[in-house]
């Protein structure tokens, strides 16, 4: 069965401190794997679709690369205003679920000033 | 300019009830979606539709019915709403399926609690 898993659940950072969130992943033939951005009351953000291993994406202070197995958000002297949950998803292959995302459960970032 | 909208956002009605969410994009996608988010924030597909096929995740009872009236709406139908159907629930669109990871755009959700 495909699977995404995030770690970890929450994660509290001090302004400035920089640190990584992750996102494994269990699919036969991955097709994309996606970071959005959720922030309370509000819908997914797209942030990133990153499509195979080695390929690396960057945007302000959040960098995001790929392996086989995982997935990385690299997030560089954060913000307050990076507070969020963030959302790793992937695409699975053709057939009854095409073109839909499996979601990891979240990481929910808070970072204080 | 909102890409893809949703109403209500919030939705309060008792069991038993049918009710309807709306969805619109504005972005000329092929694709449409809606997904479920439980208490627990997990978001789970519900349904993909685009003017070809409609591809109904196994697990969604048969009291949920999505309707199309063309390709820039997708609503949610909801027959006899029970308890545990209380949720947010979001639409997204992409500009296509099949073959290819298009990235899907999300509304901003409509709460729905059921008394």
């Amino acid at each position: 069965e495909d699977q995404v898993t995030q770690s970890p659940e929450a994660l509290r950072l001090q302004e400035g401190e920089s640190s990584s969130l992750n996102c494994s992943y269990t699919v036969s033939g991955l097709r994309g794997l996606f970071w959005y951005r959720q922030d309370p009351g509000k819908g997914p953000e797209f942030l990133f679709t990153l499509y195979s291993a080695g390929e690396e994406k960057e945007k302000e202070r959040l960098k995001a690369t790929l392996t086989k197995k995982e997935s990385f958000l690299h997030i560089t002297a954060p913000k307050p205003e990076d507070s969020a949950t963030y959302l790793c998803a992937v695409q699975a292959p053709g057939g009854g679920s095409q073109g839909n995302l499996i979601f990891g459960k979240g990481t929910k970032l808070s970072v204080k000033p | 300019d909102t890409a893809v909208s949703q109403t209500p956002k919030y939705l309060v009605t008792q069991m038993g009830n049918d009710k309807s969410i709306k969805c619109e994009q504005n972005l000329g996608h092929d694709t449409m979606y809606w997904y479920k988010q439980d208490s627990k924030k997990f978001l789970k597909i519900m349904f993909s539709y685009n003017n070809k096929e409609l591809i109904i995740n196994e697990t969604v009872p048969n009291r949920f019915s999505p309707k199309s009236p063309d390709k820039a709406h997708l609503n949610l139908h909801i027959n006899s709403l029970e308890l545990g159907d209380s949720a947010v629930y979001f639409c997204a669109s992409s500009p296509r399926t099949g073959g290819v990871s298009d990235t899907q755009y999300f509304g901003p959700g409509t709460r729905l609690t059921v008394l």
